[in-house]
């Protein structure tokens, strides 16, 4: 299976500072249709995930801008502009390029 | 609006069977794959399964700790997919969602508890 591995597991955050979540697979994530399945989800407390970017870097809809997704073929990251209080939660990036799809361990963003 | 709701979750011995619904609207149910996913208490996501659209011949994948004892089907026609899980054990105990394709839309889950 392959392995995604997220840093930091845990990272507090002040209002209004910006923050970022690496993402690193085992293997590459470019498909045989030359897109690359590289997914982040947000999962705030008691709710059901949600995706806020698709194959690297589309934000989905409704998403606020100052969540952006970069990265190539084993690593990625996610950055926040400027953190909210609406962004604690726990952060899942997720490969859906290869069988069994496999999510990160999850970084768990708080507030400073 | 996409809406995905799923059902059927509950208390459970182990051994036995339960089979989930995900019932879908919003969007046109037979161009998309389904997928389900499970979160155990405290723990992160697992994808368990997902079926093709039609298009693609209705495919499944397993995960390797369900296959054999989890099928996921779907019915066009009822914009529904299914999980039937049997042989249930106690390391099944988790939130159970359903999602469309490679997660773009999720449920809100239901809780199926494997306990004596």
């Amino acid at each position: 299976d392959v392995v995604v591995t997220q840093s930091p597991l845990s990272l507090p955050v002040t209002l209004g500072q910006p923050a970022s979540i690496s993402c690193r697979s085992s293997q590459s994530l470019v498909y045989s249709d030359g897109n690359t399945y590289l997914n982040w989800f947000q999962q705030r407390p008691g709710q059901s995930p949600r995706r806020l970017i698709n194959k690297v870097s589309n934000r989905d809809s409704g998403v606020p801008d100052r969540f952006s997704g970069s990265g190539s073929g084993t690593d990625f990251t996610l950055k926040i502009s400027r953190v909210e209080a609406e962004d604690v939660g726990i952060y899942y990036c997720m490969q859906g390029t290869h069988w069994p799809y496999t999510f990160g361990q999850g970084t768990k963003l708080e507030i400073k | 609006e996409v809406q995905l709701v799923e059902s059927g979750g509950g208390l459970v011995q182990p051994g036995r069977s339960l089979r989930l619904s995900c019932t879908a609207s919003g969007f046109t149910f037979g161009d998309h794959g389904i997928s389900w996913v499970r979160q155990a208490p405290g723990k992160g996501p697992e994808w368990v399964g997902f079926i093709k659209s039609i298009v693609y011949g209705g495919a499944t994948e397993y995960a390797a700790s369900v296959k054999g004892r989890f099928t996921i089907s779907r019915e066009d026609s009822k914009t529904t997919a299914y999980l039937q899980m049997n042989s249930l054990k106690s390391e099944d105990t988790a939130v159970y969602f359903c999602a469309r394709g490679r997660g773009s839309y999720w449920g809100q889950g239901t809780l199926v508890t494997v306990s004596s």
